[in-house]
């Protein structure tokens, strides 16, 4: 069975920074461009950002450039989200998902809330 | 930017019916590269269709894709209690990759 399985989430202030993780199993993670996807509250999916299979290839959208980095170890089977300088604007839950154009399996997601 | 459209936003229905969202892009979605999505609350998004019209590994015949260019539909012949969720498209024919706000399906 393939799993996705996020961990990291939390409360922060604003300015803070965390780190999420995501341990992969059930299919070859070195093989595949891996994905995170957030959704704020009462809002729809946004793609965050993407790594390709050896880490030398990222993409962000314009709101995290600079904030935020994607990474990967592919011995340990695991994706990162380091997420520096947070908005209230970046609370969501966070999915970590496989695949660069249609995403899927998606992992249950990690709650971030950035608040004082 | 490909901005996409969702509509109607809420669909209210009952089980055995027929359900038809649509999926509308500012721009032409290159090679058909559209994707739908369920989420139920609470739980993984998951893929329904990709390129459009091709299903996804296990999702039932129940559920199809169509449309190219700017224009797409998904489409739930007979609803299922468990089909009740809300539903997303999801353009990657261009970067940064977009979503639609959703459609969500209730029960009427």
């Amino acid at each position: 069975d393939v799993q996705l399985v996020e961990a990291g989430g939390g409360l922060v202030q604003p300015g803070g920074s965390l780190r999420l993780s995501c341990a992969v199993s059930g299919f070859t993670f070195n093989m595949n461009w891996m994905s995170w996807v957030r959704q704020a509250p009462g809002k729809g999916l946004e793609w965050v950002a993407n790594i390709n299979e050896d880490g030398s290839e990222k993409n962000y959208v314009d709101s995290v450039k600079g904030r935020f980095a994607v990474s990967r170890d592919n011995a340990r089977n695991s994706l990162y989200l380091q997420m520096n300088s947070l908005r209230a604007e970046d609370t969501a839950v966070y999915y970590c998902v496989k695949g660069i154009g249609y995403l899927g399996p998606w992992g249950q997601g990690t709650q971030v809330t950035v608040s004082s | 930017e490909i901005v996409l459209t969702q509509s109607p936003g809420t669909l209210s229905l009952s089980p055995g019916e027929r359900a038809t969202l649509s999926c509308r892009a500012s721009q032409t979605v290159s090679s058909s590269y559209l994707a739908w999505y369920q989420h139920q609350g609470g739980q993984a998004p998951r893929l329904l269709i990709y390129d459009a019209s091709r299903r996804a590994t296990g999702i039932p015949d129940r559920f199809s894709g169509s449309g190219s260019g700017t224009d797409f539909t998904l489409t739930i012949t007979r609803l299922e209690p468990e089909d009740f969720a809300v539903y997303y498209c999801q353009q990657y024919g261009s970067s940064p990759l977009t979503f639609g706000p959703g459609t969500k399906v209730d029960i009427k």
